[in-house]
């Protein structure tokens, strides 16, 4: 079965630091998601994208983060500024289309900010 | 505000057994309602997907339901693996000016154990 790939697994960074976390969506997908989940918390919606543009976003989701898509097949998460509380597994996530369709997420990236 | 609320929030069953895991949602307005299974370090993969009109739906062990009214989904686990120690989330999708915003639960985090 197809998957959604992530790198890096982990990504240690410093305060203040800017930090580009990195996806390949599935190829014939056009719903492109970020998440995150902070340990021992739910998954929280930070963003969606499509058609080269942002087309929901969450209240986490503030002027520190940005996305991209540069590529036909890379989906990029960029932090400008890390802070302590951006420490948290960042899952990226795919889909067909959007009407509540199935998301395939990835392994995930665990941020450590120090 | 669109919340999601499951129970228990965790579970410790013998192999072999059965379970049930509940979802209440006040998700407006309804779309669908997904349950995911998420390993340890892993990224959540989808196990069924609830409409409006659906009131039961299995995948193998994992038995589905819904109940609009009431606004409550079950997941029921029949002879639980090993392979089951997971936690699963209930994730429940509003439809809003044409876009999806799912919103998740914080899930229940299920042990079996041999």
């Amino acid at each position: 079965e197809p998957e959604v790939t992530q790198t890096p697994s982990h990504q240690v960074t410093q305060m203040g630091q800017e930090v580009i976390l990195r996806c390949v969506p599935i190829s014939n997908h056009l719903y492109f998601y970020w998440y995150r989940q902070i340990l021992g918390q739910k998954v929280e919606f930070l963003v969606s994208f499509y058609n080269n543009e942002i087309s929901e976003k969450s209240e986490i989701f503030d002027d520190q983060f940005s996305v991209e898509r540069p590529d036909g097949s890379n989906f990029t998460l960029k932090i400008r500024s890390t802070k302590l509380e951006d420490s948290a597994m960042y899952f990226c996530a795919s889909s067909e289309g959007d009407s509540g369709e199935k998301l395939f997420f990835g392994s995930g990236t665990q941020l450590s900010v120090l | 505000k669109n919340q999601v609320e499951q129970s228990p929030q965790s579970l410790i069953i013998l192999e072999g057994k059965n379970c049930t895991l509940q979802c209440n949602y006040t998700v407006s307005p309804f779309s669908n309602l997904r349950w995911y299974k998420q390993d340890t370090g892993r990224g959540p993969v989808s196990l069924t997907i609830m409409t409006f009109s659906e009131n039961t739906k299995s995948n193998g062990r994992y038995t589905a339901t819904l109940d609009a009214d009431t606004k409550q989904s079950s997941l029921h686990i029949t002879a639980s693996q090993l392979s089951d120690s997971a936690s699963y989330i209930c994730v429940v999708s509003a439809a809003s000016g044409g876009s999806y915003i799912p919103t998740f639960g914080r899930g229940t985090s299920l042990i079996v154990h041999p």
